[in-house]
Formats: structure tokens, sequence, C-alpha cells
């Protein structure tokens, strides 16, 4: 049974500060996502990693993946007050072309001024 | 946002009841999902379909019937509501962009079963 675990699960941080999310999951898988949800809101793409070593970035949002540690980050650059909201990852175990996902417990960021 | 609508947006109902939530996509999509989201839970699948007339469970399907009579519709049930089935519930479809293919979500439906 594929395991997402996230951390921290509640996360405050000031502006202009560095901080990272990690995303550990349990068994093999062919793709990572991270989502971004405001409150009361859907869920919004942020990135889908493919293959070991993945590295994207959008603005202040950096994501990468490590297949083999089974581990993916999310690293928030110079925090903004606009970046406070809960993220996921979600890992899709089943090498399916109907994508299952399986949830972390999210990550919700409060960025302070 | 992928052209997917959820109706309704909210209900109130009573444990016992029979309840359906209705998810429509306007862009052909093959994918479609249903997630439920509970605090401390994250999302989790519900059941999914890739195809008209084709679908299969997901992580937590116990208590809950899916249909997919057309392509844009996919329909969930509650056959008869608990309240552990209280929660916001999520349909979402898979958009293919090559190797970058993602899940979109719909605005959510809120079910309060009393």
């Amino acid at each position: 049974e594929l395991k997402v675990e996230q951390n921290p699960l509640f996360l405050s941080m000031q502006e202009g500060k560095n901080y990272t999310i990690y995303c550990n999951y349990s068994t093999t898988s062919d793709r990572l996502y991270w989502y971004r949800q405001d409150p009361g809101k859907s869920l919004e793409s942020l990135f889908v990693l493919l293959s070991n070593g993945a590295v994207k970035q959008e603005g202040r949002l950096m994501a990468s993946l490590d297949t083999k540690a089974r581990l993916s980050t999310l690293h928030i650059t110079a925090a903004v007050h606009d970046l406070s909201a809960t993220y996921f990852c979600a890992v899709d175990g089943s090498f399916r072309s109907a994508r299952q996902l399986t949830f972390g417990s999210g990550t919700q960021l409060t960025v302070l001024p | 946002d992928a052209g997917i609508t959820q109706s309704p947006r909210h209900k109130v109902t009573e444990t016992g009841t029979p309840v359906t939530l209705r998810c429509h996509q306007t862009e052909n999509h093959r994918y479609m999902y249903w997630y439920r989201q509970d605090p401390g839970h994250g999302l989790r699948l519900i059941h999914y379909s890739y195809g008209v007339k084709d679908t299969d469970k997901g992580e937590v399907s116990d208590g809950y019937s899916v249909s997919r009579s057309k392509t844009e519709d996919f329909l969930l049930t509650l056959e008869s509501a608990t309240s552990s089935q209280t929660s916001v519930y999520f349909c979402a479809i898979s958009e293919s962009k090559g190797p970058q293919e993602t899940q979109y979500f719909g605005p959510g439906t809120r079910l309060l079963v009393l």
C-alpha cells in the first residue's frame, strides 16, 4: 500500500525567509505532483515531476524529485504573503493510464509580515 | 480550469437518504475521478472512470457507487448517506499534455449529512 507523508504539517514563516517542505513516499512511482489549495477553494496544479533528479521552478517555488530516496521537496525562496496556502504532494503508484493519486496530508503554510 | 463543473456545490441531507453528486466536463477527457477531502487526510480517491461505462474502485469506495453513461458526466451516488460521509467532494479529470499529464480539479461539493 502506497503511503505518502509530508512534513511539516504546519509551517509559519516570516516574509523573506526560505524554507522546505518534504514529501516521502513508500513505494516506487513514476510521477509526483505538487498542488496548492487556498482556503475553501479547489486544488491548483503546481508541478509534475517525472524522473529522478527532476527540478522545476515557478517563481519563488522550486520542486525536486529523488526517486531513489523516494523523496520530493518543495523549496520556498524569499516567502511572500501570497504564498500562504496548503500545499499537497501526490504520488501515482498505479503505473496505469488512469492515474490513481495518493495524497499527503498537506502542509499549511502561513507567511507572516 | 479544464471546463469542470460540479453540482450541487453545497448540500445538507439526512442520514439514510440517497444523494447523487454530478461532475460535468466540457472538453472530452477520457479519465475522470472522484475524491473526498477530510481534515488530516488530504484527498482520497473514491472511484475513477477510464471511459463510458468503465469505472473502478479507489481507496475509499465503500458506501459509494458511480456511473458514467456519457463522456461528459460522472455521477457519484451515496446510496444511504451516513454522517461519516460528511466531507468535501472533488471531481478531477486527467488532461494529457504529453509527459506532463496532470489532474485538474473541479470546484468541489460540500456535503453535510445530519
